[in-house]
């Protein structure tokens, strides 16, 4: 199995900042990593697909990159809307998750 | 726009079963896998399998083996995920969640969610 970390694990920040989320996954999944946003309640919502790709209707704020086993995601310039927990994947083999990364007002 | 509409909450006994039931409507069936992800409360997003409607394949997550069975009905468009002899570590909101095409992929549709507790 492809084990997934990601951190921080909880990050404060204002709007307006620009905010890094890292994830690694435990063997290389060349770019078949996607990143979930996920509000109270709620079910996740996909952002980016395969490491840079923003899904239809997702505001260009929101940004990936990386390949192999090292990923960013970055929201650059936070909108009060925008705190959440945000999860990576990856789908190079049966899907595993991150264990998410808590988006906080500071 | 393809939407994906769950069954309601539910509340099970120790030892029992739980069937829960996820409709897409507004696209065909044929062409997507779905996948089944629990999320125990306060924690992460935890893969169970899928299901491969049109060639009623389904793949499960090794700790799941044996106890979950994946179904679905093509003339209603409706996947169901069955989990038997639960437990109270069973307790999570359970959602189904679209793959385009049959090996892995984004899940681009989710469910609403179903929340089941396991409570004697």
């Amino acid at each position: 199995d492809i084990q997934m970390t990601q951190s921080p694990s909880s990050l404060s920040a204002s709007v307006g900042d620009r905010v890094t989320i890292t994830c690694q996954a435990s063997q290389d999944i060349s770019n078949y990593l996607n990143w979930y946003q996920q509000k109270p309640g709620k079910a996740p919502k996909l952002l980016i697909y395969d490491a840079s790709n923003l899904e239809t209707g997702v505001p260009s704020r929101f940004s990936g990159s990386g390949s192999g086993t090292d990923f960013t995601f970055t929201i650059s310039s936070l909108q009060s809307e925008d705190f959440a927990v945000y999860y990576c994947q990856q789908h190079n083999d049966w899907p595993s998750f991150g264990p998410g990364t808590k988006l906080e007002i500071k | 726009q393809v939407q994906l509409v769950q069954s309601g909450a539910e509340v099970k006994k120790p030892g029992s079963s739980v069937k829960v039931s996820c409709k897409a409507s507004g696209d065909t069936f044929s062409s997507y896998s779905f996948s089944w992800v629990r999320q125990a409360p306060g924690q992460g997003l935890d893969w169970m399998g899928r299901i491969i409607p049109i060639l009623s394949i389904t793949n499960y997550a090794q700790k799941f083996q044996g106890r979950l069975t994946f179904s679905a009905d093509k003339s209603t468009n409706t996947a169901f995920m069955e989990l038997s002899s639960l437990r109270s570590e069973d307790t999570a909101v359970y959602y189904c969640a679209r793959w385009v095409g049959y090996s892995s992929a984004p899940m681009d549709v989710w469910g609403q969610g179903t929340t089941v507790t396991v409570s004697s």
